[in-house]
């Protein structure tokens, strides 16, 4: 069964910390790894990742994905309050035909304490 | 707004009674997508359509669940005989029928569903 794992569950810093969330998968028709904010409402796009080794950054955010060992991590730097927010990983796989659809972690929780 | 709209935001409802929640998706995508997402956990698939036909249909969705796109627009998702654990947030996505590197799903803002 595919499954997507993120860890740590949750995780709480200072302002001015830099964080490392990790995402493990096991899915048979990879096509993308994608990560997600979630505030208080629906998960909000951060980055998309195809290729191995290539670091995708925005800001303070930036993520690599290994296909080898089948793990992608988000790294954020100078951490400020506004970044407290569940971060999901999917994963998007192929099912054949037309349909592709994303395969979510539970998602780390991360509380930046001022 | 030119994102994905979801109506309502929230809905109480008594255990046995029907409800049906609301999905726009931006105008030019023709992929959509429903998921649920229970405190603790991240979204969980339950259906897809490409334009109006219902491709992939979860295990998750029971017979009391029904989704329809009857135009290819928007989409509803019904759900017969609403019980406890029925409660949690239903989240709508749509995605163009894409190649290219953009991310696949947009989500609405989702319908947070209480039943009693």
């Amino acid at each position: 069964e595919d499954k997507v794992v993120q860890s740590p569950l949750s995780l709480v810093v200072h302002e001015g910390d830099t964080v490392t969330l990790n995402c493990s998968y096991e899915v048979t028709n990879f096509r993308s790894l994608l990560w997600y904010k979630q505030e208080k409402k629906a998960p909000t796009f951060l980055f998309m990742l195809t290729s191995s080794g290539i670091e995708k950054k925005s800001g303070r955010l930036s993520s690599i994905l290994d296909k080898k060992e089948l793990f992608s991590i988000l790294n954020i730097t100078a951490t400020q309050t506004g970044d407290s927010a569940i971060y999901l990983c999917a994963v998007e796989a192929y099912y054949g035909g037309a349909t592709n659809k994303l395969i979510f972690g539970t998602g780390t929780l991360l509380a930046v304490q001022p | 707004d030119t994102g994905v709209s979801q109506n309502p935001r929230h809905k109480i409802t008594k255990r046995g009674q029907n409800v049906t929640f609301r999905c726009d998706p931006i105008s030019e995508h023709n992929r959509l997508y429903w998921y649920r997402q229970t405190l603790g956990q991240g979204p969980e698939f339950l259906t897809y359509f490409q334009n109006e036909a219902q491709l992939e249909k979860s295990r998750l969705l029971s017979d009391r669940f029904s989704a329809e796109r009857p135009k290819g627009s928007f989409s509803t998702l019904e759900i017969q005989r609403t019980e406890q654990g029925d409660s949690a947030m239903y989240l709508c996505a749509s995605s163009r029928n894409q190649m290219s590197p953009s991310p696949p799903e947009y989500f609405g803002p989702g319908t947070r569903l209480l039943v009693l």
